[in-house]
């Protein structure tokens, strides 16, 4: 049962383009999103959250989207640059509830060509 | 200097043997955590800790148990080791059981040969 899914497990993108990855969910209780970011032999590393009262967060070159009626959220990379290249993680959690726990989706292969 | 330090970084084994996984963080946080990422790349909790409590125990066969001595480390036991518990498991810790942001460590390749 997968309540975050990340339907492509890979996205090449040009250096200086806009980087745009995807992410889905069905558990309409999540109200707290975030993106990890990892590179390969490391541990993932926070990126970036939004909360559920807001459509849209932004930290330098990254922009996170939130569409609540389409259970749907994006994150924005722009510009894109080779040091991005990274599996990125989407992850929700329900705030307030007892035992606070993240559901991560199983992640997109970003490649940044130069 | 790291802050969330896990080690071994790689353990091969046979099945049936027992092994540890140990976990320590430096960053002053209340609240510890197990990650496993199987085959299908999917990072599931297993675990958590906060101050040396159990807060967390998803589905995990009790062949898994952790230990949490204080509060800046938890371990992990695995015994009878099963080709399935094959998968990367991630160590991490956040200030709080109510802060979302967790830091990672670089993770441990189980392999059960």
């Amino acid at each position: 049962d997968q309540q975050v899914k990340q339907n492509s497990p890979s996205l090449s993108v040009q250096e200086g383009r806009i980087s745009i990855l995807n992410c889905d969910y069905t558990n309409s209780m999540f109200d707290y999103f975030l993106w990890y970011k990892k590179y390969p032999a490391e541990g993932p590393t926070f990126l970036i959250s939004i909360s559920s009262i807001k459509d849209k967060n932004e930290d330098g070159r990254f922009t996170v989207f939130l569409n609540k009626s389409a259970k749907h959220l994006s994150l924005h990379i722009v510009p894109s640059q080779p040091g991005d290249s990274a599996v990125y993680f989407c992850a929700s959690y329900v705030s307030g509830a007892g035992s606070y726990q993240l559901t991560f989706g199983k992640g997109t292969k970003l490649s940044v060509i130069p | 200097d790291t802050a969330v330090s896990q080690t071994p970084k790689y353990l091969v084994t046979q099945m049936g043997n027992d092994k540890s996984i140990k976990c320590e963080q430096n960053l002053g946080h209340d609240t510890m955590y197990w990650y496993k990422q199987d085959s299908k790349k999917f990072l599931k909790i297993m675990f958590s800790y906060n101050n040396k409590e159990l807060i967390i125990n998803e589905t995990v066969p009790n062949r898994f148990s952790p230990k949490s001595p204080d509060k800046a480390h938890l371990n992990l036991h695995i015994n009878s080791l099963e080709l399935g518990d094959s998968a990367v498991y991630f160590c991490a810790s956040s200030q709080t059981h109510t802060n979302e942001k967790l830091f990672f460590g670089s993770g441990t390749q189980l392999s059960v040969l």
